[in-house]
C-alpha cells in the first residue's frame, strides 16, 4: 500500500544554517507529494506540493523536487530560522493522505 | 474567517472511561476527516464525511469508537471504552471539494488524549 518514510528528528540546527529533511513515499499511480508544518499549538499547515513528476515546490524559502526516478520528496532551505522551528510532516494523497510520522526541528540562535 | 476548532484541547482520562471529541470545521466545507498520530509515530487517516454520510471510515481502528456528524455540521468522536494505546493526539481537518482530494485540507490544532 501508499506509505511515507521520512527522515527521524530531533534535527537542531544552528541559525542560517542549510536544512535538508529526507522523504521517500511508496505509492500505486501518480501521487501528489506535500509538507506540512505543524508550529507549536498550532494545527497542521500546508508548506508546499508538488502535483506531478519534477515539480518543485516552494514556499517561505523552504523547496522540495518531486522525483520520480528515487521516488523521493526531500525538504530544503538555505538558511534557517529560529521561527523555523517546527515539526514537518512529508505526504502523499492517493486515494486518501498518507503521512510520515513527522520531523522535528530545532532551530537555536 | 474561522478555521477549523477542536475541543478539548486536552484530555486525561482513565482507562475504561468514555471520552468525546469535538471538531468544527470551517464554515461551508461539506468534507470533515478525522487522524490520529499515535506516540509520535505517522499521522494516520480514521473516516471521511462527505456532509453527514461517512465516506470512509476504513482506519477506524475498531469498535470502541463512533464518529457522528449529524446534521453535516461540526464532528464528534467517542472512544468508549478507552484503552491505553488510545492516547494520541486527534486531529480533525475540513475541505471544501466533493471528492476530498482536489482542494487543499484545513487541519485544526488537534486534541491530545491521554489514557492512564
Amino acid at each position: 500500500g501508499d506509505s511515507v518514510t521520512q527522515m527521524e528528528g530531533p534535527v537542531t540546527l544552528s541559525e542560517e544554517a542549510f536544512l535538508t529533511i529526507n522523504c521517500t513515499y511508496t505509492a500505486t499511480g501518480y501521487p501528489s507529494l506535500f509538507w506540512y508544518v505543524q508550529y507549536p499549538g498550532e494545527g497542521l499547515q500546508l508548506l508546499l506540493k508538488a502535483t506531478k513528476a519534477d515539480d518543485k515546490g516552494s514556499n517561505k524559502g523552504f523547496e522540495a523536487t518531486y522525483r520520480k526516478e528515487t521516488t523521493s520528496f526531500h525538504l530544503e532551505k538555505g538558511s534557517v530560522q529560529v521561527s523555523d522551528s517546527a515539526v514537518y510532516f512529508c505526504a502523499l494523497r492517493g486515494n486518501k493522505f498518507y503521512f510520515g510520522s513527522g520531523t522535528k526541528l530545532n532551530v537555536k540562535p | 474567517e474561522a478555521g477549523v476548532t477542536q475541543f478539548p484541547s486536552h484530555s486525561v482520562i482513565e482507562k475504561g472511561q468514555t471520552v468525546t471529541l469535538r471538531c468544527d470545521p470551517i464554515s461551508g466545507h461539506d468534507n470533515l476527516y478525522w487522524y490520529r498520530r499515535v506516540m509520535g509515530k505517522e499521522i494516520k487517516f480514521l473516516l471521511h464525511f462527505v456532509k453527514e454520510s461517512k465516506q470512509d471510515e476504513s482506519g477506524m481502528p475498531n469498535n470502541r469508537f463512533l464518529a457522528e456528524r449529524t446534521g453535516g455540521t461540526y464532528s464528534t468522536l467517542k472512544v468508549q471504552p478507552a484503552e491505553l494505546e488510545d492516547s494520541g493526539v486527534y486531529f480533525c481537518a475540513s475541505s471544501q471539494d466533493r471528492t476530498g482530494l482536489r482542494n487543499e485540507q484545513f487541519f485544526g490544532p488537534g486534541t491530545r488524549l491521554t489514557v492512564l
